[in-house]
């Protein structure tokens, strides 16, 4: 399968916990957004990665969130002491390189809900 | 202002009958301009791509670009139960790829 992987598909956490969300690009893709969807609500962009940089965290809470692209293995994106408000959909998506002119294809999506 | 303005709908329309949906974004310097189709529970899926002003033909969708007026669209022909879904206009600028929130279409067998 040569599309963008997400896992785990489904995650439940307690209060407190740590999430992990992991997603892997499509092959040739080297750009990954994240993405979060609430209930009812549309894609907000979360952060723009490139291996090893970030390229435009602008969506991304300013605490308890992180996102990494390391230059192996899949990007990441931790939620430190999530709470009930972090109970989303979580989608990844990946483009093959940077500027207009490019297309971006989702993952199936990492739900996370918070107990 | 949001960066891509939808009405969230919900649209409904007859087995057969033409869906049309609109979307208008905010930065004149936007240079592509997509349609992605969601299911309810699934993640989006890209249904058409545009980047010069006119009309682009792909089966029974056609996507519509305006530069001037800041506008997207994409009708839908002889729509089927199958299309039901939100659909998401999404804009890419510098960065970024925004998303209006949906419109939610129902096709009535």
């Amino acid at each position: 399968n040569a599309g963008v992987m997400q896992n785990p598909r489904h995650l439940v956490r307690r209060r407190g916990q740590e999430a992990r969300l992991r997603c892997s690009p499509m092959k040739g893709h080297s750009h990954v957004y994240w993405y979060r969807q609430l209930p009812e609500e549309g894609l907000k962009f979360m952060v723009y990665l490139q291996k090893e940089n970030i390229i435009d965290e602008s969506g991304m809470p300013k605490e308890r969130f992180s996102a990494e692209f390391p230059k192996e293995g899949p990007s990441i994106l931790r939620i430190q002491q999530v709470v009930r408000g972090d109970s989303a959909a979580y989608f990844c998506a990946s483009s093959p390189n940077r500027g207009s002119g490019n297309t971006i294809y989702f993952g199936e999506g990492s739900w996370l809900t918070v107990v | 202002q949001k960066e891509v303005e939808q009405n969230s709908g919900p649209l409904s329309v007859p087995e057969g009958a033409i869906a049309s949906l609109n979307c208008t974004y905010s930065d004149r310097g936007s240079q592509s301009f997509f349609w992605y189709r969601q299911y309810s529970g699934k993640s989006p899926e890209l249904i058409m791509s545009i980047y010069s002003n006119g009309d682009k033909e792909d089966g029974r969708f056609t996507a519509q670009l305006n530069k001037a007026s800041q506008y997207v669209s994409l009708l839908i022909r002889d729509s089927q139960p199958s299309d039901s879904a939100t659909y998401l206009c999404a804009v890419n600028t510098g960065n970024q790829f925004y998303f209006g929130t949906g419109t939610s279409l129902t096709v009535i067998p």
